[in-house]
């Protein structure tokens, strides 16, 4: 089973709402990812998460915050977000081993108004 | 440079055609190489990894040649469903854990 699933698939919220998405994996994958994705555009990395604990932050505003409670659950908190953070959300696994494959969620198609 | 190049097309071909994309990548002590296939609004799917050999699934058959620094993407037969912007994807092997996507070649098949 390689699933990767995410919560919800698509949210509309205000510049002044705070919101999360959620991701789960049950590969036993140890690398989870969040990606923004623009129309035409490839993914764009936000976070990795390595054993739980963050190990990339690309730079990414603070009005988004990454949280990983466990190995299965990677989650993305954000709050007063501006419309230009539009965009479909990826979460991804990965394992720290062998082949290392990555596979994607369905994306949460995020709108701000 | 960019770390991974690929030409966005679109390609054009009809039912039955052969198709080859490459990708070009910078960092010679890359690592892994994937394809990666994406519909319009749906998230990537991985359609392949790359091995050193070479390797085929089906139509598909996937080449990394390190020398030169690309992997290629051939489709042989190509069918409507087929079309899909397809991803070239590469482990930089920067602390093992990022992967770098290219910006995706787009393939129309036509009838």
């Amino acid at each position: 089973d390689t699933e990767v699933t995410q919560t919800p698939k698509h949210l509309v919220m205000g510049m002044t709402n705070k919101k999360s998405l959620k991701c789960e994996q049950h590969m036993g994958h140890r690398a989870m990812y969040w990606y923004k994705q623009k129309a035409k555009k490839p993914p764009e990395l936000m976070f990795v998460y390595s054993y739980e604990k963050l190990s990339i932050n690309e730079s990414v505003p603070s009005r988004f915050s990454p949280e990983c409670p466990n190995s299965s659950l990677l989650n993305l908190h954000l709050h007063a977000l501006q419309p230009e953070d539009s965009a479909l959300y990826l979460c991804a696994s990965r394992s720290l081993a062998g082949i290392n494959e990555q596979y994607f969620g369905p994306g949460t198609r995020l709108t701000v108004t | 440079r960019k770390e991974v190049e690929q030409d966005p097309g679109p390609f054009n071909v009809p039912e039955g055609a052969t198709v080859a994309f490459n990708c070009t990548y910078s960092n010679s002590a890359s690592q892994s190489f994937f394809w990666y296939r994406q519909d319009c609004r749906k998230e990537p799917k991985l359609l392949m990894s790359v091995y050193s050999s070479g390797n085929e699934d089906g139509r598909f058959t996937a080449q990394l040649n390190r020398a030169s620094q690309y992997i290629s993407l051939l489709i042989r037969d190509s069918k409507l469903s087929d079309s899909a912007t397809y991803l070239c994807v590469v482990n930089m092997n920067t602390g093992f854990q990022k992967l770098v996507f290219g910006t995706g070649t787009r393939l129309l098949v036509s009838p």
